[in-house]
C-alpha cells in the first residue's frame, strides 16, 4: 500500500518570503511525484510534475526529488497572499496523495 | 475545452436511499478515479479505473460501487447510503498524473 506523507501545518511564511513544502513516500518504486493546490472549497489544480533526481523550476515554483531519501519538495519564492492554499502532494500509480499542508501568506 | 464535469454539486438525502454521482470527462483519458475529502483526512481514494471495464478498490471502497463501460463515464453507485458517507466527492481523470478533478459533489445523508 503506497503511502504519502505530509505535514498538515498551518505553514506560515512572511509574504516576500520562501515557502518550503515537504512530502515523503513509501514505495521506492514510484517514479513521478506531482504537486496540486487547492483553494478553500475547490478542486485541486496541477501546479508542477517531476520524475528525475534534482531540481525542476517553472516560475516562483521549484519542486525537488530525492529518490535515495524518498522524499519531494516543493519550494515557493517570492511568496503572495494568493499563494495562501493546501498544498497536496501525489504519486502514481494510482494516483495517491498525501493528506496536504495548509499554507498561509501573511501580509 | 478540457473538463471533467460531475453531477450533482450539492445533494442531500436520507439513509439508505440509492444514488448515483455521474461523472463524465472529454479528454479521452484512460485513468479516472473517484476521492472522498473529510476534513483533516485528505484526499482519500475510493475507487479507480486503468481503462474501460477494468476497476480497483482504493483505500476507502466499503459502501460504494462503480462501473466503466465507456472510456468517459464512471459513476459512483452508493447502494444504501449512510450518514459517515457524508463527504464532500471529487472524480478526476489523469494523463500520467496529471490529473483534471470535477467540481465536486457535497453529499449530506441525513
Amino acid at each position: 500500500q503506497k503511502e504519502v506523507e505530509q505535514n498538515s501545518g498551518p505553514l506560515s511564511v512572511p509574504e516576500g518570503a520562501i515557502a518550503s513544502l515537504n512530502c515523503t513516500y513509501s514505495d521506492r518504486g514510484s517514479q513521478s511525484f506531482f504537486w496540486y493546490r487547492q483553494y478553500s472549497g475547490k478542486s485541486p489544480e496541477l501546479i508542477m510534475f517531476i520524475y528525475s533526481n534534482g531540481d525542476k523550476e517553472d516560475g516562483r515554483f521549484t519542486a525537488q526529488l530525492n529518490k535515495a531519501s524518498q522524499y519531494v519538495s516543493l519550494l515557493i519564492r517570492d511568496s503572495q497572499p494568493s499563494d495562501s492554499a493546501t498544498y497536496l502532494c501525489a504519486v502514481i500509480w494510482p494516483l495517491i496523495f498525501g493528506k496536504g499542508t495548509r499554507l498561509h501568506i501573511l501580509p | 475545452e478540457a473538463q471533467v464535469t460531475q453531477n450533482p454539486r450539492y445533494l442531500i438525502t436520507v439513509t439508505g436511499k440509492k444514488l448515483t454521482v455521474t461523472c463524465s470527462q472529454n479528454m479521452n483519458h484512460e485513468y479516472m478515479s473517484w476521492y472522498r475529502q473529510d476534513p483533516g483526512l485528505g484526499l482519500r481514494q475510493i475507487y479507480y479505473s486503468m481503462n474501460v471495464e477494468v476497476t480497483d478498490k482504493g483505500d476507502v471502497p466499503e459502501g460504494y460501487k462503480v462501473s466503466r463501460k465507456e472510456k468517459r463515464n464512471f459513476p459512483l453507485i452508493l447502494e444504501s447510503p449512510s450518514p459517515n458517507q457524508t463527504s464532500l466527492y471529487f472524480c478526476a481523470s489523469s494523463l500520467s498524473g496529471r490529473a483534471f478533478f470535477g467540481q465536486g459533489t457535497r453529499l449530506t445523508v441525513v
